[in-house]
């Protein structure tokens, strides 16, 4: 099952400029992750946003949280080649089945120089 | 470099067969969950073991299982292989586990081919 949505699916901007990315989720979180995963490769953990916060910063990333509206935005700024990955965010979905982090389809940046 | 290990890396297999996929998990890392990621389905949340206990289950077909060991290391076995079972399979560990579940540590997957 689907916890978290991101949109677009795909994304593909030049080099120096910023990406945006959208995630939706379903149910009531603690935190929000993103995730980054270069093609084939395993996901490296990007940033944690809690729920009591509403925006986070490291780096040249910025993540946004909206409890009300249950979404979060994961800003790239400055762009780079070496940005072109697919981007992932998760949230921890609890059922009978136990809890576990979902992770949504992702979406897909092509940075080009 | 996650720290956490899995093996092998590439696996080619043919339908019917029983592969094991082995993880080793970051040190430390009492949690360790198992992944499917493929084109069609994306990235499916399979079965979670938490020191040594089955902590939470997702989309696994019964012919697949898994177990975590006394070391903390897993194995997730797939038996009665199927074309559609061919995917990368994932690793993950963390320290803590449920809703207060922080980062995931990511191996570099077993990428299983079923001809």
């Amino acid at each position: 099952s689907q916890q978290g949505e991101e949109d677009p699916q795909a994304l593909s901007i030049q080099e120096g400029e910023n990406a945006t990315m959208n995630c939706s989720y379903k149910t009531s979180i603690n935190n929000l992750q993103w995730y980054r995963q270069n093609s084939g490769r395993g996901l490296v953990h990007l940033i944690l946003i809690r729920s009591n916060e509403r925006e986070k910063h490291s780096g040249r990333l910025r993540v946004t949280l909206d409890t009300s509206k249950k979404s979060s935005s994961l800003l790239i700024t400055a762009s780079r080649a070496a940005d072109t990955a697919s981007y992932f965010c998760a949230t921890v979905l609890f059922n009978q089945a136990g809890t576990a982090l979902i992770f949504g389809k992702g979406t897909t940046l092509s940075v080009s120089s | 470099d996650s720290g956490v290990t899995q093996t092998p890396k590439h696996l080619i297999t043919a339908t019917g067969q029983r592969v094991t996929l082995r993880c080793s998990p970051r040190s430390g890392d009492l949690s360790v969950y198992w992944y499917q990621q493929s084109l069609d389905q994306g990235l499916q949340f399979l079965i979670q073991y938490y020191n040594g206990e089955e902590r939470a289950k997702g989309n696994i077909l019964e012919r697949f299982s898994a177990q975590q060991f006394p070391d903390l290391h897993s194995e997730l076995n797939l038996s009665s292989l199927e074309l559609g079972d061919s995917a990368l399979y994932f690793c993950a560990s963390s320290f803590l586990a449920g809703m207060n579940t922080g980062e995931l540590f990511f191996g570099e997957g077993s990428r299983l081919t079923v001809l």
